[in-house]
């Protein structure tokens, strides 16, 4: 069975500083690890995601994460964010499902409250 | 078109009523996903439908019944609901490929649904 931790459920950030969400994930098979956003009153949007190959993965609105396998970690980082990041962010898991052939079992972490000062 | 489009925003309901939530996309997408989202929580999955056919039930309590009558709309029938069962209502989709997932969701904005 796959699951995921999301150690911070708030991160309080200043506008234009770094920051990092961490996410922990658990599996005994090979995995594919997400980060999704939620803005307020809005569905998830997809900001990456790693399959396979290199290890650092970039996505949309500035973000990067990295996968590390040793670690079983998957931290999103931002080099500067901005006031518009301020948002719900989701870590999720989904793995090779072999009774669940042709869908995708997405799992998500408790995420992590964003919340950006000026 | 990149939409997927969740009707009704909004939903305030009695424990006796039936209603249905409806979800629809123009991306050629087979496999369509219902989620719940408690406030403050992380979207849990309820059921996959994946080529109009049933693939995931989450042990949903059968006062939720999903109907997917094509390849482009997937609807959730809700009778005889509980005060519990307030929360956001999430519809996603996603292309379908072998065992492994892998594919990007997309998500709707979903149905707010009060049950009083």
């Amino acid at each position: 069975a796959q699951s995921v931790t999301q150690l911070d459920s708030q991160v309080p950030v200043f506008e234009e500083a770094p920051v990092e969400l961490r996410c922990n994930y658990s599996s005994s098979v090979s995995v594919y690890l997400f980060w999704y956003v939620q803005y307020p009153n809005q569905g998830l949007q997809l900001l990456l995601k790693y399959l396979s190959g290199s290890t650092l993965v970039k996505g949309i609105n500035g973000f990067e994460a990295e996968f590390n396998k040793s670690q079983t970690s998957f931290h999103l980082r931002k080099p500067s964010v901005h006031i518009s990041d301020t948002a719900e962010y989701f870590c999720a898991v989904s793995g090779i499902l072999f009774r669940y052939s042709s869908a995708s079992k997405i799992i998500f972490g408790s995420g992590t409250r964003l919340s950006i000062r000026p | 078109d990149t939409e997927v489009t969740q009707t009704p925003k909004h939903l305030v309901m009695g424990m006796t009523n039936k209603k249905s939530l409806k979800c629809e996309q123009h991306m050629g997408h087979r496999a369509m996903y219902w989620y719940k989202q408690k406030a403050k929580k992380p979207p849990e999955l309820m059921f996959v439908y994946s080529y109009e056919k049933l693939s995931i039930n989450e042990s949903v309590p059968s006062r939720f019944s999903p109907e997917c009558p094509n390849s482009s709309l997937l609807n959730l029938h809700l009778h005889a609901l509980q005060p519990e069962d307030s929360a956001l209502y999430l519809c996603a989709s996603s292309h379908v490929q072998g065992a492994g997932g892998g594919e990007k969701l997309f998500f709707g904005s979903g149905t707010q649904l009060s049950v009083l």
